[in-house]
């Protein structure tokens, strides 16, 4: 089955703390995995793609195949990080499969 | 370039009725997607349209159905409204079907709600 699994509903933190979004996925086969992130009143919008290593925004995700783990961190969390995160697989049909999303609130 | 457009913003139906939801890709962009994200979840994949042939279909009833145009823009027709119909219902746009470099823009979505 092709899955993402977000455990955490809501992720509260203060400014300047470490953030760590949790997203555990399965797949057989070469995932290819992606950060989706919709601020508010905003519309969804790519954050970062594993295949690309890149940090956006201070944001990074790796890869774990091992743990089938893609979880996103940021070292300095900031109030304009608040914004609902989704992580997403990309399906055999070339879709997306996304988790429920995890809604992270910084707090001053 | 506007990005993914979407029409209308909101729409309220009766069960039972029809509905078409529009979607304009971005300029250039070849394939179309369809998600319905209902409150509390994620979007959910319902259809997937590049060069005007559907490219893949999610777990949706057939009740459920799309068409692209050869400019490119997609329909959604939903038929036969259930309460459980009401979502915001998501399109996002690609250059093509599913290269793992491509990425999908979304649109702001049309909220449907059905009474």
């Amino acid at each position: 089955a092709q899955r993402v699994t977000q455990p955490e509903k809501l992720l509260s933190v203060f400014k300047g703390a470490p953030v760590e979004l949790k997203c555990n996925y399965s797949y057989s086969g070469s995932p290819e995995l992606f950060w989706y992130v919709q601020y508010s009143r905003q519309r969804l919008q790519l954050l970062l793609r594993h295949i690309s290593r890149e940090s956006i925004k201070g944001f990074t995700a790796d890869l774990n195949k091992g743990e089938t783990s893609f979880h996103l961190k940021k070292p300095f969390a900031q109030e304009e990080d608040s914004a609902m995160y989704y992580c997403a697989l990309k399906g055999s049909q070339g879709n997306l499969i996304f988790g429920k999303g995890t809604k992270l609130s910084v707090k001053p | 370039d506007a990005g993914v457009t979407q029409s209308p913003t909101h729409l309220i139906k009766t069960r039972g009725q029809h509905v078409t939801l529009r979607c304009s890709p971005i300029s250039g962009h070849k394939s179309v997607s369809w998600y319905q994200q209902v409150l509390g979840q994620g979007p959910q994949f319902i259809f997937q349209y590049y060069e005007k042939e559907e490219r893949g279909r999610g777990n949706f009833p057939d009740r459920f159905s799309a068409r692209q145009f050869p400019n490119y823009s997609s329909e959604l027709n939903v038929n036969a409204l259930l309460l459980g119909d009401s979502a915001l219902y998501l399109c996002a746009s690609s250059l093509w079907a599913s290269y793992s470099t491509d990425t999908q823009y979304f649109g702001p979505g049309t909220r449907l709600t059905v009474l």
